[in-house]
C-alpha cells in the first residue's frame, strides 16, 4: 500500500472553529489532493497541489483553503468550520497528473457540531 | 471528462467470475478509462486503467470495445473481500476524476 497518512481519523468540532487535517506520505509523488465523500454526491476534488507551494482549487472549493510547503504534507484547513463540512476527507496521491494511478489515504472523519 | 453508465447493484456468487459492465460512449480519444473500488468506509482502491487495449494485472482484467464506447471489469475469481462500490470513471486528468455513484458488487457464498 502506498505510504499515506491521514491525521487526525476522527476528529468532532463546533461551528465556528477552524480545523486543520493533515496528509503526509512518504512516497515522493508530486500531485496531492484533497477528496471529501457525502453520501448522494460521491467523490468531490476541494483542492489539489502539483508541487511545493503550487495549489489549485477544485470542485467545491469554498470555505477551504490548503497549504503545501513540503513534498510529504499537504493540509487541509476550515477556517471556520460549518455543519455542511461535516463530511469524510480523502487525500490522495499521484506520480503524475495524467493516466497515473491514484492511492487514497484511510480517511478523516469530521463531525462538525 | 466523460460520463460514465453503470448498474447500482450487481450480485455474483463467491468463486464465480463477476462482471462488471460500464458505458462511456462519449469519451475522447485521450481519456482512460479507470476501476477503483471502495470497500465500506475505507479509502477507493485502484484496480486496473487502459486507453484502447485491454489489460490485466493480479487483481482483474479490464475489457474496453473496439470502439471505447464501453468496457467490463472482470474480477475472476470473487471473494466476499470483493463485496464493495465499484467506480468506472473516464477522463484524461488524474486527479480530477469524477466518482459517480458506482456498482455496488455484493458477492455471496
Amino acid at each position: 500500500d502506498a505510504g499515506i497518512t491521514q491525521s487526525p481519523r476522527h476528529k468532532v468540532t463546533e461551528t465556528g472553529t477552524p480545523v486543520t487535517l493533515r496528509c503526509h506520505q512518504t512516497e515522493n509523488h508530486r500531485y496531492m489532493y484533497w477528496y471529501r465523500q457525502d453520501p448522494g454526491h460521491g467523490l468531490r476534488l476541494i483542492h489539489y497541489s502539483y508541487g511545493v507551494k503550487d495549489t489549485d482549487k477544485g470542485e467545491v472549493s469554498d470555505g477551504y483553503s490548503v497549504s503545501r510547503s513540503k513534498t510529504e504534507d499537504f493540509l487541509l484547513t476550515l477556517e471556520s468550520a460549518t455543519s455542511s463540512q461535516t463530511s469524510v476527507y480523502f487525500c490522495a496521491i499521484s506520480e503524475s497528473s495524467g493516466g497515473e494511478k491514484l492511492f487514497f489515504g484511510s480517511g478523516t472523519q469530521l463531525s462538525v457540531l | 471528462d466523460a460520463k460514465t453508465t453503470q448498474p447500482t447493484s450487481m450480485d455474483c456468487a463467491e468463486g464465480r467470475a463477476a462482471n462488471l459492465p460500464c458505458n462511456h460512449s462519449t469519451i475522447s480519444g485521450n481519456e482512460y478509462v479507470y476501476w477503483y473500488r471502495q470497500i465500506h468506509s475505507q479509502g477507493p482502491q485502484y484496480i486496473i486503467h487502459g486507453l484502447k487495449n485491454n489489460e490485466t494485472n493480479e487483481m482483474a482484467s479490464l475489457i474496453i470495445t473496439e470502439d471505447r464506447k464501453s468496457s467490463t471489469l472482470i474480477l475472476p475469481h470473487a471473494t466476499l473481500r470483493d463485496t464493495a462500490v465499484y467506480y468506472c470513471i473516464a477522463g484524461g486528468n488524474t486527479g480530477k476524476l469524477i466518482f459517480g455513484q458506482g456498482t455496488t458488487l455484493q458477492v455471496k457464498p
